[in-house]
């Protein structure tokens, strides 16, 4: 089945201790991109990955890292957590960058920081 | 820059009511329109798209227009059910040889009741 997997789902942590949220894809999708979402704001970017080894800052990259050694991970690094950084977090992959195309999304990991 | 507004929510529907959620954009360029919808604790499914103006997007029984005249994208349903109470998120991409994110607007809470 293709998919966009994400773990872990639910994560609760403390200030300044270190996570990765994994997010992998298995659609050889080359466009990967990680979103957060917060209660009215709706969903904004925070990086994304044009192809191995190719990353960039979307709109809030503050306090996040990301890598892209292989086509199909994309981490989603919090060095030194912070409570701002409580929110919704969604991996999303596409085909390429055409306008028409699908993104399609994981299930989305909920982090609280406490 | 590129934005998309929707109607706030929550709206509240009675089962086999008409639905109506306002979506209009602003957008450099002729921009992708698309609905994504998110089920309680899911990530967000693609429900429908239009590529370019007059296009009609269908799919459940939703259907929006591509309607580049008043730059809007209005999402319909002609008798909602239980089922489909979820929030409904309007966004739009330009696409292009660069970074593609998905701009969102807000999202709007449906709630049917039967």
């Amino acid at each position: 089945e293709a998919q966009v997997t994400q773990n872990p789902r639910y994560l609760i942590t403390v200030t300044g201790k270190k996570l990765t949220v994994t997010c992998s894809q298995n659609m050889n999708h080359e466009y990967m991109s990680w979103y957060r979402q917060d209660p009215g704001l709706g969903l904004r970017q925070i990086y994304y990955s044009m192809n191995v080894e190719v990353t960039d800052k979307g709109d809030v990259p503050e306090g996040y890292k990301v890598s892209r050694k292989e086509k199909r991970n994309f981490p989603l690094i919090l060095e030194s957590p912070s409570p701002n950084q409580t929110s919704l977090y969604f991996c999303a992959s596409s085909p390429g960058t055409a306008k028409g195309n699908e993104q399609f999304f994981g299930p989305g990991t909920r982090l609280t920081v406490l | 820059g590129n934005s998309v507004t929707q109607m706030e929510g929550p709206v509240t529907l009675s089962e086999e009511a008409f639905l109506t959620i306002n979506c209009t954009y602003t957008a450099t360029g002729y921009p992708s329109l698309f609905w994504y919808v998110q089920y309680p604790g899911e990530g967000l499914q693609l429900l429908l798209k239009a590529t370019k103006a007059d296009d009609k997007g269908s799919n459940k029984g939703f259907e929006a227009t591509y309607r580049k005249e008043t730059t809007s994208f209005h999402l319909e349903k002609g008798s909602v059910q239980v089922s489909d109470s979820a929030v409904y998120f309007c966004a739009l991409s330009v696409g292009g040889s660069g970074n593609t994110p998905l701009v969102f607007g807000k999202g709007t809470r449906l709630s049917v009741i039967a």
